[in-house]
């Protein structure tokens, strides 16, 4: 099972917005509507941002939103601030397998 | 509140094997898959393996399948994964996370480092 694809990094300033890609096949984020994505600070545990492609677990601002089109998805930040400089991992149901992205530095500038 | 803290890692040798366990509490343990999940230094996340409620069913990522075992203990609420014939490339943390076709909680991690 081949690993999500996802850029190494992205940058945004204070209060712009971000979107980061997240591409897959059929077998995993175009067949299942099971996107998960998670934050993960350094020398931290990962935490759910988003579920389901588009679901937000109770205490996750609502700038944080995800999508899906055919086999990518995506994490949107709107209004960054600074304490969403982090490492961002997709991930996808795929049958008896989960699969996980590259993950993704977000710098804010 | 839940939690979820591993134990069990540390520095084995090549070949050698290794016992990770994940007690839980703040939820009731028997009604949920549970994972590992395994980050290499630097490097992103991967998934290792998943275990539904009762234990019955259990998955595998291609890498570790033969030589990683996960198991459960409902009666004490805790995760375990039998790790042997580790090798380099198994060096990483280890998380238990809470599965629902999504991780909602994670423990804080146990390092194994694989070394010769």
């Amino acid at each position: 099972q081949s690993a999500l694809t996802q850029p190494r990094s992205v940058s945004g300033s204070l209060g712009q917005s971000v979107t980061i890609s997240c591409i897959g096949t059929t077998s995993d984020v175009g067949g299942y509507n099971y996107v998960s994505w998670y934050q993960q600070h350094p020398g931290k545990a990962p935490k759910l941002m988003i579920y389901d492609v588009t679901k937000r677990p109770s205490g996750v601002p609502d700038r944080f939103s995800g999508s899906k089109s055919g086999n990518t998805a995506s994490l949107t930040i709107s209004g960054l601030q600074a304490e969403d400089e982090a490492d961002y991992h997709c991930c996808s149901y795929a049958g008896t397998l989960v699969v996980f992205g590259g993950g993704t530095k977000l710098a804010v500038l | 509140d839940v939690q979820l803290v591993e134990s069990g890692g540390g520095l084995v040798q090549t070949g050698g094997s290794l016992r990770l366990s994940c007690a839980a509490s703040g939820f009731i343990f028997s009604n949920y898959a549970m994972s590992w999940v395994r980050q290499a230094p630097g490097k992103g996340l991967e998934w290792v393996s998943s275990i539904g409620g009762s234990g019955g069913t259990t998955y595998y990522a291609d890498s570790v399948k033969g030589r990683f075992t996960i198991s459960r203990d409902n009666s004490k609420n805790t995760l375990f994964l039998q790790m042997n014939n580790l090798r380099a490339e198994d060096t990483a943390i280890y998380y238990c996370a809470k599965y629902m076709v999504y991780f909602d909680y994670w423990g804080q991690g146990a390092l194994v480092t694989v070394s010769s």
